[in-house]
């Protein structure tokens, strides 16, 4: 069956800008968690939908935010970019939620902030 | 969350057992321990996953000691494709905030 995939693989954005990230789990999983990965600060959690409701946050501010479709499919958005805001950005899906359950990871989008 | 300390980097050979050990001495009684594989530019893969005793599966297996203070995931005959940053997780069963440590990176020779 098909993965996770995350459009767009790659953006190139300005400072002060705002990105809209987009995550299809796999069918079935109604679980989306976004991450954020940097050489400096590794993989770091953002938050997680579970049947279109944020139901865990991480450490993360208010600029970033998201929100899942009855479909599960889910988007990241991030508004008045800064420049340590360049990173991959990677959403998985698990068909619970509870980490009883496996995550898929997606391929990742690479954006940059110029 | 349970605090998760592993190896920063290890480097074995072609066709030997590589062992990495996760210490988590504050793991809670309904946490689990789960390892992933990360190769450059990719999402995380899943390994394993296991809450007590010894799990196998076909590519790994995940040995926790009756305390859980500690896992050990075992890679039989690593080969060069095995060369990855592997990391080692614990998180509540109802709780999907998985918090990666720094990973160990495995370099695998021929």
């Amino acid at each position: 069956k098909a993965g996770v995939t995350q459009t767009p693989r790659y953006l190139i954005k300005t400072r002060g800008q705002q990105v809209t990230l987009s995550c299809s789990p796999i069918s079935g999983h109604r679980s989306v968690s976004w991450y954020q990965q940097t050489p400096g600060q590794g993989l770091q959690f953002l938050f997680e939908y579970f049947s279109e409701t944020q139901r865990n946050k991480g450490n993360f501010p208010g600029r970033f935010s998201g929100r899942q479709f009855s479909n599960s499919r889910s988007e990241m958005n991030v508004s008045t970019l800064e420049l340590g805001d360049s990173a991959l950005y990677l959403c998985a899906s698990s068909r619970t939620g509870t980490s009883s359950g496996e995550q898929y990871f997606g391929p990742g989008t690479r954006l940059t902030v110029t | 969350l349970a605090k998760t300390t592993q190896p920063i980097s290890m480097d074995s050979y072609e066709g030997q057992e590589v062992n990495i050990t996760c210490s988590h001495n504050n793991i809670a009684t309904n946490d689990y321990i789960t390892w992933y594989q990360q190769f450059p530019s990719q999402g995380p893969r899943f390994i394993i996953q296991g809450y007590k005793t010894k799990v196998t599966n076909e590519v790994a297996s995940l040995f926790i000691p009756a305390d859980r203070k500690s896992s050990t995931l075992s890679l039989p005959r690593v080969s060069l494709s095995d060369t990855a940053v592997y990391y080692c997780l614990v998180s509540p069963y109802n709780n999907n905030d998985m918090r990666f440590g720094a990973g160990t990176r495995l370099t695998v020779k021929p």
